[in-house]
């Protein structure tokens, strides 16, 4: 199964800065790779999602870049708000098109805006 | 996403009971999931199924049971609940392959 790490487990940043948050996979094969957040109390809900065929995908205030020879992934969220914090969770797999199984999710960064 | 309800939200109960948590779609999902999340552990697959009366084995299956009689339904059972079993558990659904999943809100289940 697909080992997934995420860097850092806490990432505290003042409130307009920048934050950048890592996941490593070990599965060469995957190539669907979603970020969810979950606030506190919370469900988790999908952010940004990207596919092995693209190396970078953005939205308003948030981007997500593959590096597919390295088997990572990053989130990056500009301008930070109060709202951003959150724990965050990462989830690399395989789709071979049609069917499912599961999500492995790695084991989540705290992100802690500091006003 | 109204459209994904879990129940009951809160449940306390005690070593050996049976359990049972619900969950409900209202989108013709064809895929479902269960979760649990625990502290240092995140979310967790316990089990999934791709349609009515076909489920399968996620990482942490064992003492959890489940069926699939109809698409919109997906109950989770502990048959003879333990103490390694509080946490919170989510429901989840999906079209498939890598389509988004919708997660419920959760039950947080606390097993004395």
């Amino acid at each position: 199964g697909e080992n997934v790490e995420q860097h850092p487990s806490t990432l505290s940043v003042q409130e307009g800065d920048s934050a950048v948050i890592k996941c490593t996979y070990s599965d060469s094969a995957s190539n669907y790779f979603p970020w969810y957040k979950q606030e506190l109390g919370k469900r988790p809900q999908l952010i940004i999602d990207i596919r092995s065929n693209v190396g970078e995908k953005k939205d308003q205030r948030i981007a997500v870049t593959l590096n597919k020879t390295a088997k990572h992934f990053s989130l990056h969220i500009t301008e930070t708000q109060p709202e951003d914090s959150a724990v965050y969770f990462c989830a690399p797999r395989m789709y071979s098109g049609g069917g499912a199984d599961g999500l492995t999710f790695g084991k989540g960064t705290h992100l802690i805006i500091q006003p | 996403d109204a459209g994904i309800t879990q129940s009951p939200r809160y449940k306390i109960t005690e070593t050996g009971r049976q359990v049972t948590l619900m969950c409900h779609q209202t989108w013709s999902h064809s895929y479902m999931f269960w979760y649990r999340q625990d502290l240092g552990h995140g979310l967790r697959l316990i089990y999934y199924s791709a349609a009515a009366d076909i489920t399968d084995k996620g990482e942490v299956p064992d003492g959890y049971v489940v069926s699939r009689s109809k698409t919109e339904n997906f109950p989770l059972t502990l048959e003879s609940a333990t103490r390694s079993q509080t946490s919170v558990y989510f429901c989840a659904s999906n079209l498939g392959g890598d389509q988004p999943q919708h997660f419920g809100d959760g039950t947080r289940l606390s097993i004395l």
